[in-house]
């Protein structure tokens, strides 16, 4: 399920490591899954999303991989950089038309 | 496009004041939401509209109200603040009429303090 509270999950990697960020979901009947980088002050910024019909996709540097059996999804960053700071949220559709239902975010500090 | 705009950027009320947030978007997008984000938390959905003239309650609607008498705005009404509702509200919009699951792109935020 998501986790709730003031003090996010945080993860910090050195420059030019990969980072993985992983993300528990509640619902088994949900079929789409985003994940969003915020950075702060800022709005979400979309990075990558998987259908429930694959178990990795992969994108520009970001790789998503889903394990439905666990219900368990993470997002692995390559050769993480500084600008790859921020938060990192998680978000479910629970097959509901477009409403998302999202985790409470991991923080990633990249150190230089 | 300037995709979803947000405004205003920062907003202080007394309790009991009302306001409007406004949101547009000019990608012709026909689904909308209101999402609220809390310290350390993940967001929320408040209301959405899968088109012009239909809008429908999310996880948290209470104290807020929305109209949807374009496809391009999406106003978010505080009838009457509360300290509660001390939040940094996001709007976003995505292609598609609520059936389907699409990719929802968020505007930059409205931080709202309710004294």
């Amino acid at each position: 399920g998501e986790s709730v509270g003031l003090h996010l999950p945080t993860l910090s990697v050195q420059e030019g490591d990969n980072s993985i960020i992983n993300c528990a979901y509640s619902n088994s009947a949900s079929d789409y899954f985003i994940w969003y980088k915020q950075e702060s002050g800022k709005g979400p910024q979309f990075i990558i999303d998987i259908r429930s019909n694959m178990d990795k996709r992969q994108g520009q540097r970001v790789t998503v991989l889903l394990n439905k059996t666990v219900k368990h999804l993470s997002l692995q960053i390559a050769a993480t950089q500084p600008g790859d700071s921020a938060v990192y949220f998680c978000a479910e559709n629970a097959g509901r038309g477009n409403k998302l239902v999202f985790g409470a975010g991991t923080i990633l500090r990249v150190k230089s | 496009n300037a995709g979803v705009t947000q405004t205003p950027k920062f907003q202080v009320l007394k309790t009991g004041q009302s306001m409007t947030l406004q949101c547009a978007q000019d990608m012709n997008h026909e689904y909308m939401s209101w999402y609220r984000q809390d310290p350390g938390m993940g967001l929320r959905l408040i209301h959405y509209s899968v088109g012009a003239g239909i809008t429908d309650q999310g996880e948290v609607p209470n104290g807020y109200n929305v109209s949807r008498s374009t496809t391009e705005d999406f106003p978010l009404r505080l009838l009457s603040a509360a300290p509660s509702q001390t939040s940094v509200y996001f709007c976003a919009s995505s292609w598609g009429s609520g059936s389907g699951v699409e990719t929802q792109y968020f505007g930059p935020g409205t931080r709202l303090l309710v004294l």
